[in-house]
């Protein structure tokens, strides 16, 4: 059964950079569309960024946009999110996601504190 | 991209059926069939109970289903149980390419 693992999350200073990764396995075929999303603390869901399934497409969330990019390696069996120009209300829990379409397998996610 | 609306909280006695609402736009839910729902017990990962709109993924309990009308789509859970006890999230694909999700809806078990 596939699964999907989340790392890079760290405390740091505002207007800092990050690179979280996600790493997919266990599936099999890698042609998903695979998501950001982002939970802070006693909050709701936040859909953050997508990468399309063929890679042509990436898109991003108004609050996230010019600041976060999203990006996958040739196998797109890994998932990164640069995430630069960090906001204290950035301060999350974040995780990957793939689908065809929508979020269907959820990683178990990785903390950014922004302080 | 503005979220989607659902109730804040939801109740019902074990037993019961119970309906949560989610509600778009043309833009979102209304143009789309592709409408997700996820449960999210505390401190867990949200887990997908229905997508696209009505589909239950396998190992989900035939107690959870779903339906749209217009740009409004519902989660239904019939004869709910304690473990039911959770929140509750829709999505949906927009015209941007984006996704957007519901604020969520604590469900509590009386």
């Amino acid at each position: 059964e596939g699964q999907l693992v989340e790392s890079g999350g760290v405390v740091v200073q505002p207007g800092g950079s990050l690179r979280l990764s996600c790493a997919a396995s266990g599936f099999t075929h890698y042609d998903y569309t695979m998501h950001w999303i982002r939970q802070a603390p006693g909050k709701g869901l936040e859909w953050v960024s997508l990468i399309t399934w063929d890679d042509r497409g990436t898109y991003y969330a108004d609050s996230v946009k010019g600041r976060f990019t999203i990006s996958r390696d040739t196998s797109k069996s890994s998932l990164y999110l640069q995430m630069n120009s960090l906001r204290t209300e950035d301060t999350a829990l974040y995780y990957c996601a793939l689908g065809v379409v929508g979020m269907d397998v959820w990683g178990q996610g990785t903390t950014v504190t922004v302080s | 991209q503005s979220a989607l609306t659902q109730p804040a909280s939801v109740s019902g006695s074990p037993g019961q059926s119970i309906t949560i609402s989610c509600s778009g736009t043309s833009s979102d839910i209304g143009g789309f069939n592709y409408v997700s729902w996820y449960q999210q017990h505390p401190g867990k990962a949200p887990k997908v109970i229905i997508y696209e709109v009505s589909n239950r993924p396998s190992g989900v309990s035939y107690r959870f289903s779903g339906s749209k009308s217009g740009s409004t789509a519902f989660l239904i859970i019939s004869g709910l149980r304690a473990e039911d006890e959770a929140d509750y999230y829709c999505s949906s694909y927009t015209t941007t390419n984006t996704q957007v999700f519901g604020a969520g809806t604590k469900v509590t078990v009386l």
